[in-house]
């Protein structure tokens, strides 16, 4: 039972322009999203995280977006650069989980992002 | 300061034998969490420790797998009677404050080998 999914198992951008990333979920008890970036042989970096009592939020050249009803979210990278390129995984908390929220993190399948210079 | 550090980064061992994974967090941080990664797939949660208690094992895919913790310190993570599907990315993160809505810093990861 994938309670997180990224369709998309990669995606190709030109530098400079605008790379999207999209996530959906099914759980409608997550409330805290989070977006973390993988390169080779290394762990996970996180990168921005939204709570569902927003629906933006931005940092830099990354924003995410969340869309509660459609339990959908997605990572704006603009404008894209080559050293963006690496996986990009998805993740979802629930943060009143058994009365006591202790950060287990669901994560999606990863989208192999390749920005070409 | 110092990131999460994981040993040993590859592990290959025989099929049937017990290997045991390293993970030192930053110094600091009361929560300490593992998960892993197959070929191809999302990280998938193994346990939760809460200093040294383990409040959550849920994960556990079965009781060949079992992790301590010696305070908020170090953790092993020890899997027995290894199996051909235990093959994967062992990922280790810790977290500064117990709960959810805080960032986990990941180390790089054991990759376990199982032939």
């Amino acid at each position: 039972d994938q309670q997180v999914k990224q369709n998309s198992p990669s995606l190709s951008v030109q530098e400079g322009r605008i790379s999207i990333l999209n996530c959906d979920y099914t759980n409608s008890m997550f409330d805290y999203f989070l977006w973390y970036k993988k390169y080779p042989a290394e762990g996970p970096t996180f990168l921005i995280s939204i709570s569902s009592i927003k629906d933006k939020n931005e940092d830099g050249r990354f924003t995410v977006f969340l869309n509660k009803s459609a339990k959908h979210l997605s990572l704006h990278i603009v404008p894209s650069q080559p050293g963006d390129s690496a996986v990009y995984f998805c993740a979802a908390s629930d943060t009143n989980a058994g009365g006591t929220s202790y950060g287990k993190l669901t994560f999606g399948q990863g989208t192999i992002l390749t920005v070409h210079p | 300061g110092a990131g999460v550090s994981q040993s040993p980064s590859n592990k290959v061992t025989e099929k049937g034998k017990d290997v045991e994974l390293r993970c030192d967090p930053i110094s600091g941080h009361t929560a300490l969490y593992w998960y892993r990664q197959r070929l191809g797939q999302g990280l998938e949660f193994l346990i939760y420790f809460q200093g040294n208690s383990a409040p959550d094992k849920s994960g556990l895919p079965s009781d060949r797998f079992s992790a301590e913790r010696t305070g908020e310190s170090v953790s092993t993570l020890t899997i027995q009677r290894t199996q051909q599907e235990d093959s994967a990315v062992y990922l280790c993160a810790s977290s500064p404050y117990s709960g959810a809505g805080y960032e986990q810093y990941f180390g790089p990861g054991t990759r376990l080998t199982v032939t």
